[in-house]
């Protein structure tokens, strides 16, 4: 299995709304992210997960929430979002979070578009 | 923002002809990689050069890197229609014992017409 899945592929949610995104990887990575993408731009990194741990938060409001269950599972819990939160986010894995070889391509999932009304 | 530059913004070319895009990076790096994002979908790696290296070939795909200009190209020949898409530059500043963080170029439109 070399695939990075994600659920739901879309979400339309309100301000008042408490939702979550889910990753799934069983590849064996031990690092995890999470990405957001706005129309026709480049993704841009929210979290990253090192062994299931919390190691980089890119100034990311409270709004959302990261939690890494285990090593396949990656959540993003999203309450009292922003219309401007609507975008693409992507989900990704990869093998080495820390380790000397250079083999740290990502895997990516189809993502889940988000619509915040 | 340290954010990287892509040139072109967008590329227009038939089949058949070759393609070169530009990136160009602000800050020191352990490696570069190129992705390929079909429209609204999740992106595929492409190839992955590191720092100590000058060019990468894979299949039609050759990458070069220049760390003293801090810029890399990507080239694909013989393009075919399949090859639409955005194609992103990311590179990886992480330094030994940390997690890798990727920061992605602002990518290049490619159509590749019959």
């Amino acid at each position: 299995d070399t695939e990075v899945t994600q659920t739901p592929k879309h979400l339309v949610m309100g301000m008042t709304n408490k939702k979550s995104l889910k990753c799934e990887q069983h590849m064996g990575h031990r690092a995890m992210y999470w990405y957001k993408q706005k129309a026709k731009k480049p993704p841009e990194l929210m979290f990253v997960y090192s062994y299931e741990k919390l190691s980089i938060n890119e100034s990311v409001p409270s709004r959302f929430s990261p939690e890494c269950p285990n090593s396949s599972l990656l959540n993003l819990h999203l309450h009292a979002l922003q219309p401007e939160d609507s975008a693409l986010y992507l989900c990704a894995s990869s093998r080495h979070p820390r380790g000397l070889s250079s083999y740290n391509e990502q895997f990516f999932g189809p993502g889940t578009r988000l619509t915040v009304l | 923002s340290q954010q990287g530059e892509e040139d072109p913004q967008a590329l227009s070319i038939q089949e058949g002809e070759n393609a070169t895009m530009n990136c160009s990076y602000k800050t020191s790096i352990n490696n570069l990689q190129w992705y390929r994002q079909n429209s609204g979908r999740g992106l595929v790696h492409l190839i992955l050069i590191r720092s100590n290296e000058r060019e990468k070939h894979s299949g039609r795909l050759r990458v070069t890197l220049d760390t003293s200009k801090k810029s890399s190209s990507l080239l694909i020949t013989a393009s075919r229609a399949a090859d639409t898409a955005s194609y992103f530059c990311a590179t990886d500043a992480r330094r030994t014992g940390t997690a890798s963080k990727l920061t992605f170029g602002t990518g290049t439109r490619l159509q590749v017409t019959l």
